[in-house]
């Protein structure tokens, strides 16, 4: 069964500090895995989108690695600003066949930044 | 270029009526998927359109319908509304396949019910 599991669920950390969020899945085929920051109660907006061959992608302050080998990525927030706090949901696509892909949608990691 | 916009933004119903809830993707995106955002449950997948036809279903029971017009704008239908269907419903626009392309939110639709 395709899974995601992102951690920790929730993250406190001081304005001005540095986080990592973790991703682990299961799916398989793998074709690509997206970050996606939520804010409270809007759409999420897309962070990165990463395909096999890719192992580190940076927008900003972010910047997600993939390693497919242990299918894992990370989303490493450097500098947090009070605007970071959010949710963070991984998403990840894969290949179910015959040029059909299902996306498989972790629950997220809400991060507060305090002052 | 505009993003995906979703109307209503607020709605309030009472158990037992049904809701209609609009979305209009990205110009020259051909794909719309709609899900649904409660606290406890994440981001759960309700369907996919593309091209007017409905290409990916969720397990979602059948009071949840949804259809595409040529000009890919969408509708999403809850019928006998329950106080369960209180939630976030985004809808999300991509080139051609969710799956394989960059998707795009909308900002949301809040529904309650009371």
């Amino acid at each position: 069964k395709n899974q995601v599991e992102q951690s920790p669920q929730s993250l406190i950390i001081l304005e001005g500090k540095n986080c990592t969020l973790q991703c682990n899945y299961t799916v398989s085929p793998f074709s690509n895995l997206r970050w996606y920051k939520q804010d409270t109660g809007r759409g999420p907006v897309s962070l990165t989108i990463m395909t096999f061959s890719e192992n580190t992608k940076s927008n900003g302050r972010y910047t997600a690695t993939l390693d497919a080998d242990t299918k894992q990525s990370s989303l490493h927030i450097t500098a947090s600003q009070l605007s970071d706090s959010a949710s963070y949901i991984c998403v990840v696509s894969g290949n179910s066949g015959a040029g059909s892909y299902q996306l498989t949608f972790g629950k997220g990691t809400k991060l507060s930044v305090i002052p | 270029k505009a993003g995906v916009t979703q109307t209503p933004r607020y709605l309030i119903k009472t158990r037992g009526q049904q809701v209609t809830l609009s979305c209009s993707p990205i110009s020259g995106h051909r794909s719309v998927s709609w899900y649904q955002q409660t606290p406890g449950q994440g981001l759960q997948f309700l369907f996919e359109y593309f091209s007017e036809t409905q290409r990916n279903k969720g397990n979602f029971p059948g009071r949840f319908s949804g259809r595409q017009f040529s000009n890919s704008r969408s509708e999403m239908n809850v019928s006998t509304l329950e106080l369960g269907d209180s939630a976030l419903y985004l809808c999300a626009s991509s080139p051609r396949d969710r799956g394989r392309d960059e998707q795009f939110f909308g900002p949301g639709t809040r529904l309650t019910v009371l």
